[in-house]
């Protein structure tokens, strides 16, 4: 089944402690992106990756780190987590950036 | 930069067509979609219309673009519970994709 997977889904941390939410997906899609989900605020794109090694901040890339070593794996890195980052994250990924996005089910993050 | 913005709630009774609008503010877009999201999930692509069309019916969805007013809307017909649910319009801007705040659609009996 095609899809995109993110682990872990729910998360409870603490300030300052390293964390990296892993995304996954089968469809040998080129385009990878992260955002986040407020409320009153839709989405907001945090980095995103054209190709493997390729990778370019989004809106909202402070605080955060990626990676793109491998055409399925696109991981986020909080290197040192703080509770405005608490969020809703989601993962996404395309054939090509120009194509609809594809998007797995969310991680629940809570920085206390 | 591009600003989407949709009203954040609307509330139709089962079996009324309901409208879900977004307006934005760049007109180079190339794609504009609809995005549902439900309970707990992630989200879900409805449809979507490229720049040059100005309409696009999928069974029971209906997407409207105005490009002069810089406006895009989604109408589902026949409006089932089963609909209640986030809707986000996203832009496609060179390669990024721009998010509305979303609107969320309730249904009632």
């Amino acid at each position: 089944e095609a899809q995109v997977t993110q682990n872990p889904r729910y998360l409870i941390t603490v300030t300052g402690k390293k964390l990296t939410v892993t995304c996954s997906q089968n469809m040998n899609h080129e385009y990878m992106s992260w955002y986040r989900q407020d409320p009153g605020l839709g989405l907001r794109q945090i980095y995103y990756s054209m190709n493997v090694e390729v990778t370019d901040k989004g809106d909202v890339p402070e605080g955060y780190k990626v990676s793109r070593k491998e055409k399925r794996n696109f991981p986020l890195i909080l290197e040192s987590p703080s509770p405005n980052q608490t969020s809703l994250y989601f993962c996404a990924s395309s054939l090509r950036g120009s194509q609809p996005q594809h998007f797995g089910d969310g991680t629940r993050l809570s920085i206390l | 930069g591009e600003d989407v913005e949709q009203s954040l709630f609307l509330s139709v009774r089962e079996g009324d067509s309901s409208v879900i609008n977004c307006t934005y503010t760049d007109s180079s877009s190339t794609y504009l979609y609809w995005y549902k999201q439900e309970p707990g999930a992630g989200l879900q692509l409805l449809t979507y219309i490229f720049s040059n069309m100005d309409m696009k019916q999928d069974q029971r969805l209906t997407v409207l673009l105005n490009k002069k007013d810089k406006h895009l809307s989604l109408r589902i017909a026949d409006t089932q519970t089963g609909d209640s649910a986030i809707y986000f319009c996203a832009l496609l801007n060179t390669d990024k994709l721009i998010f509305g705040t979303g609107t969320r659609l309730q249904v009632f009996p």
